[in-house]
């Protein structure tokens, strides 16, 4: 199973919002609705900030929100924070039932 | 409050094995599907296996670069996650991270996670 497609890195300015894809195939992203995006802070372990496409956990700022149109899924942070700049990792469930992450984008906040 | 605790990682030769134990409070822990994944230094996150409820049987599954090697098991008396490492190389050096998977949130979303544990694979 290869990893699901994320650009390196996405930069946007303080208030503005930006959008990282996550790429994959009809075997993962495509196939299922259990896309999920993490948020990771360096030296930090992961947090999980939007499931099964587009549902915020409790304590998630609603500034982040989830998509997905066929093989590509998407999160959007509107409102950039300085505590946003990080980095972001997608995740799908696979059809050899595992696990697949995307390769990470690093979020700068200018 | 659900809390995962890692420990177990350390510095082992090449061709070595290890076991990693994640202790699990807060929730019920055969009710819960639970995974491993990894970090490479500067790297990405891979996802390395998991292992069912144990109304599920407790059956486990494994990421292609690991399987054969390491063996996901629990001991459910004792709420703990394992993950035992054989024949350890190199590019086996990571953080090792006990996450829930699907039981708080949705299916197959990796909710709760522990501090991490770290594997150096080192001559």
């Amino acid at each position: 199973q290869s990893a699901l497609t994320q650009p390196a890195s996405v930069s946007g300015s303080l208030g503005q919002s930006i959008t990282i894809f996550c790429t994959g195939t009809s075997s993962d992203v495509g196939g299922y609705d259990y896309v999920s995006w993490y948020q990771q802070h360096p030296g930090k372990a992961p947090k999980l900030i939007i499931y099964n496409v587009s549902h915020r956990p409790s304590g998630v700022s609603y500034r982040f929100s989830g998509s997905k149109s066929g093989n590509t899924a998407s999160l959007t942070i509107s409102g950039l924070q300085a505590e946003d700049d990080s980095d972001y990792y997608c995740s799908s469930y696979a059809s050899s039932s595992s696990v697949v992450f995307g390769t990470g984008t690093e979020v700068t906040v200018l | 409050e659900v809390h995962l605790v890692e420990s177990g990682g350390g510095l082992v030769k090449p061709g070595g094995s290890l076991r990693l134990s994640c202790v699990a409070s807060g929730f019920t822990f055969t009710d819960a599907w639970m995974s491993w994944v990894r970090q490479a230094p500067g790297k990405g996150l891979e996802w390395v296996g998991r292992i069912k409820r144990k109304a599920d049987g407790r059956t486990a599954v494994y990421g292609a670069p690991v399987k054969g090697r390491l063996t996901i098991s629990t001991d459910d008396a004792r709420d703990t996650l394992y993950l035992q490492m054989n024949s350890l190389n190199i590019e086996d050096t990571a953080v090792y991270y006990c996450v829930t998977e699907g039981y708080t949130y949705g299916y197959h979303s990796l909710g709760v996670w522990g501090q991490g544990t770290t594997v150096t694979v080192s001559s």
